[in-house]
């Protein structure tokens, strides 16, 4: 079974400044997607990047940017410009190409906005 | 285009009670996803439906949870028999077929007294 871990309960940054979220799965296919979604208080959830295995290209989303490195397992996600509106749980997660396509998700990442 | 729409947004039910959570896809998305986000946790997948099917419930409780799909109407996610440990935050996500990412619904908030 995939597993998603997101090593950081919670990171801070100063506004304008830059943060990079880690995330790393495991796996033993070779086609999948990964993703970022944001949770704000609010409880949405807001797909924020998507990345596909066979894209050695990093996905980028305007301030949104990803590392992704096959080999690594590694998935990281850097935000640039930080804004106040960037504060919420920051969630990773992977889904298969096959089967059901259910998305597994890490743990998440807290991130606050120092104004 | 509504997205996807569950309702309703809070639901407070007492134990041993039955909860009903309701899931309206987007238009044109024949595919529905369940997941259980308990406190201070990441979300759980639960079960995909698609259109008066069960494809995968792998992630349901052997007990009490069903969830359907029918031909007309939004999905439901059934608990019966409620305990405290339900209490949790239940989300719904559909997509179109092919490899469409999944679209999220608001969430229902569960709380069992």
């Amino acid at each position: 079974a995939q597993t998603v871990t997101q090593s950081q309960p919670e990171m801070s940054v100063q506004e304008a400044e830059t943060v990079t979220l880690s995330c790393t799965y495991d796996t033993s296919e070779s086609d999948y997607y990964l993703f970022w979604y944001k949770q704000p208080p609010s409880r949405q959830m807001i797909l924020v990047i998507r990345q596909e295995a066979y894209k050695q290209q990093n996905a980028t989303e305007n301030r949104f940017s990803v590392n992704f490195q096959k080999a690594a397992k590694s998935f990281s996600l850097k935000i640039s410009d930080s804004q106040l509106g960037d504060a919420a749980m920051y969630f990773c997660a992977y889904r298969s190409e096959q089967g059901a396509q259910k998305l597994v998700f890490g743990q998440g990442t807290r991130l606050t906005i120092n104004p | 285009n509504a997205g996807v729409m569950q309702n309703p947004r809070h639901l407070v039910r007492r134990r041993g009670q039955e909860a009903r959570l309701r899931c309206s896809p987007m238009k044109g998305h024949s595919h529905v996803y369940w997941y259980r986000q308990l406190p201070e946790e990441g979300l759980k997948f639960m079960v995909y439906l698609q259109k008066e099917n069960i494809i995968d419930e792998s992630g349901m409780p052997k007990e009490r949870f069903s969830a359907e799909f029918p031909k007309e109407g939004p999905s439901i996610l059934r608990i019966q028999q409620v305990v405290r440990g339900d209490s949790a935050a239940y989300f719904c996500a559909s997509r179109q077929g092919g490899n469409q990412p999944q679209h999220f619904g608001d969430g229902t908030r569960l709380s069992i007294l």
